[in-house]
């Protein structure tokens, strides 16, 4: 079992729909949780940063976060063209587990 | 604040030579990171450092590969007797502490022809 698994895509949806990302998890180490953006031919973005369980609002993303069902997600509301990219879930511990651990990303795309 | 730099942007090089690949991190950070990444595939770890040491270096392949933090400079990982495999792009990041976000730069884009 791999350390996270990541909703697999490619996921499409109209301008201004509601979207939802997850992520789940199997190291009770994670602490961390993170969410990164990444356009084509460009480095990942760091969209949202979470510790602890509960939501965590940006704009028009949400970031939740679930440590005893291990699960993670991002919402993205109103969603725009420009949302459209790869979206990549990481999380990390301390010590020994303090390496960025990442899923391996879906790509969204918000269709006009 | 500059973001994370590093460079050279793309690298070509022919089998059996080195590649040398450079990270400057943000300013204030002493945590750098790299990873690999290839078309249509995630992140995956490399190598984690901080100033003159390594933290983790799980991810690295055990032969050709290595990578160093100076007290002074950048980060560099070189690659030596590079192989078509090792084409990929190469993404450094950085954080100022270990449990804070990492930030990261627009990668190294190495070619082996």
């Amino acid at each position: 079992q791999k350390e996270v698994e990541q909703d697999p895509g490619p996921l499409s949806v109209p301008e201004g729909a509601i979207v939802s990302l997850n992520c789940t998890y199997s190291n009770s180490a994670f602490q961390y949780f993170m969410w990164y953006r990444q356009y084509s031919r460009k480095g990942p973005e760091l969209l949202m940063y979470t510790y602890s369980s509960g939501n965590k609002e940006d704009g028009r993303f949400t970031a939740q976060v679930d440590k005893s069902s291990k699960y993670i997600s991002l919402f993205i509301r109103d969603s725009q063209p420009s949302d459209s990219a790869t979206y990549l879930c990481a999380m990390r511990g301390t010590g020994a587990n303090s390496k960025l651990t990442f899923g391996k990303g879906i790509t969204l795309s918000v269709r006009p | 604040n500059a973001g994370v730099m590093q460079n050279p942007r793309h690298l070509v090089r022919r089998r059996g030579q080195e590649a040398r690949l450079r990270c400057s991190p943000m300013k204030g950070h002493s945590h750098v990171y790299w990873y690999r990444q290839l078309p249509e595939e995630g992140l995956k770890f490399m190598v984690y450092l901080q100033k003159e040491n390594i933290i983790d270096e799980s991810g690295m392949p055990k032969e050709r590969f290595s990578a160093e933090f100076p007290k002074e400079g950048p980060s560099i990982l070189r690659i030596q007797q590079v192989v078509r495999g090792d084409s990929a792009a190469y993404f450094c990041a950085s954080s100022p502490l270990e449990d804070t976000g990492a930030f990261f730069g627009q990668g190294t884009r190495l070619t082996v022809v």
